[in-house]
């Protein structure tokens, strides 16, 4: 089963708009992760934000961690029609080899 | 550097083929690792490696085979293909000194079984 699961499953906004998606996770982590994926393209690394952070900041994007809620989200600012694409939530979990657990991905689509 | 690459880009399989899908990373990275990907759902490992002779199952491994014989390559191989193994595969690597978790990805191999 998945580690984290995002939500919403698709989001679709007109450019300028802000963008909110948000994960869930079951188990500790050591870090969380933000991952872009362009159609048939392989993954970009956006952002990580580590268990002991709250919050943090790359450009137009805003990440916030609540380990009591086991919650994630990504803020995308002023979207632009370049941003349509997946995007993932990656958990690195304690004592598991440092790989990575996936959720199932919000499909952004940002409409010019 | 070339980063992640990985070949070939689309493969087309009969049920009970074998194959091999390479990955090769010129950063010299420690870990590395493959992930399938199937339609709308998010990664799922199969097979990592934290350094040279050293391998691990994954969350799916079942149907994979791996080897690490040197730091750059991380071949995966398809024992007897089956449909169900139809997916786009990721290879990714990733440098674990001085506390760099991000991974870096290839563009994909996108295998068809029929």
């Amino acid at each position: 089963s998945q580690q984290g699961e995002e939500d919403p499953q698709a989001l679709s906004i007109q450019e300028g708009e802000n963008a909110t998606m948000n994960c869930s996770y079951k188990t500790s982590i050591n870090n969380l992760q933000w991952y872009r994926q362009n159609s048939g393209r392989g993954l970009v690394h956006l952002i990580l934000i580590r268990s002991n952070e709250r919050e943090k900041h790359s450009g137009r994007l805003r990440v916030t961690l609540d380990t009591s809620k086991k919650s994630s989200s990504l803020l995308i600012t002023a979207s632009r029609a370049a941003d349509t694409a997946s995007y993932f939530c990656a958990t690195d979990r304690n004592n598991a080899g440092n790989m990575l657990t996936f959720g199932g991905g919000t499909r952004l689509m940002v409409k010019p | 550097n070339a980063g992640v690459t990985q070949t070939p880009k689309f493969q087309v399989l009969k049920t009970g083929q074998s194959m091999t899908l390479q990955c090769a990373q010129d950063m010299n990275h420690e870990y590395m690792s493959w992930y399938r990907q199937d339609p709308g759902m998010g990664l799922r490992l199969i097979h990592y490696s934290v350094g040279a002779g050293i391998t691990d199952q994954g969350e799916v491994p079942n149907g994979y085979n791996v080897s690490r014989s040197t730091t750059e390559d991380f071949p995966l191989r398809l024992l007897s293909a089956a449909p169900s193994q139809t997916s786009v595969y990721f290879c990714a690597s990733r440098d674990p000194r001085g506390g760099i978790e991000t991974q870096y990805f290839g563009p994909g191999t996108r295998l068809l079984v029929l």
